[in-house]
């Protein structure tokens, strides 16, 4: 079964540096995520990606963060001058088709643990 | 603003027994729910998906029911088995592409 794999499943960063998060989505999905579940409580959308451009993001994606895709396969999440309270799960996400949409498919991969210290 | 929450944070149940997993959402022009299932230490996984235009969608031991009315979404499962233990989330579609969850419940079968 196809899946959305992420790299590394951990990463461990000083306060103020910059961190990258590496997603590999299914590879006819059209449709790329990020979003982020801080310890014990429920999964935030951060933003979604379309066409080589972000189609929507929320308040917590600001000018710390930025979204990437270098190549045919990768998407890539930036955080700039990490925080102690960006230590999160972080979860990738693509579709086939937008939310709802038909053959939808929006599939998670297994996450980067983030700690910044 | 957008909201989707759960009646209860934890539930548990005996082995072989069915389960309930109920949710509230606020936002009545909501269109589309999912429930999603997360294991410790990996990322939500589907289980089943309705649209607002359908009162109820049955997959492999799970029900999904929608009562647009009281704004109310829930899961059975049935026949729960050990692996069924996990966090479930209900989501809703909150914009063109991003998913609202809610906060989670722990279901813990009992042997």
């Amino acid at each position: 079964e196809p899946e959305v794999t992420q790299t590394p499943s951990h990463q461990v960063t000083q306060m103020g540096q910059e961190v990258i998060l590496r997603c590999v989505p299914i590879s006819n999905h059209l449709y790329f995520y990020w979003y982020r579940q801080i310890l014990g409580q429920k999964v935030e959308f951060l933003v979604s990606f379309y066409n080589n451009e972000i189609s929507e993001k929320s308040e917590i994606f600001d000018d710390q963060f930025s979204v990437e895709r270098p190549d045919g396969s990768n998407f890539t999440l930036k955080i700039r001058s990490t925080k102690l309270e960006d230590s999160a799960m972080y979860f990738c996400a693509s579709s086939f088709t937008g939310t709802g949409g038909a053959g939808y498919g929006y599939t998670f991969g297994s996450g980067t643990r983030l700690t910044v210290v | 603003g957008e909201s989707v929450g759960l009646h209860l944070p934890t539930l548990s149940v005996q082995e072989g027994d069915n389960s309930i997993i109920n949710c509230a959402y606020s936002n009545s022009a909501s269109d589309y729910f999912i429930w999603y299932k997360q294991e410790s230490g990996k990322g939500p996984q589907f289980i089943i998906d309705i649209r607002s235009n359908m009162d109820k969608r049955q997959g492999q031991r799970v029900t999904v029911l929608l009562n647009k009315t009281v704004k109310h979404l829930s899961l059975q499962i049935a026949a729960t088995q050990p692996g069924d233990s996990a966090v479930y989330f209900c989501a809703e579609k909150g914009g063109a592409q991003k998913l609202v969850f809610g906060q989670g419940t722990r279901l813990t079968i009992n042997p």
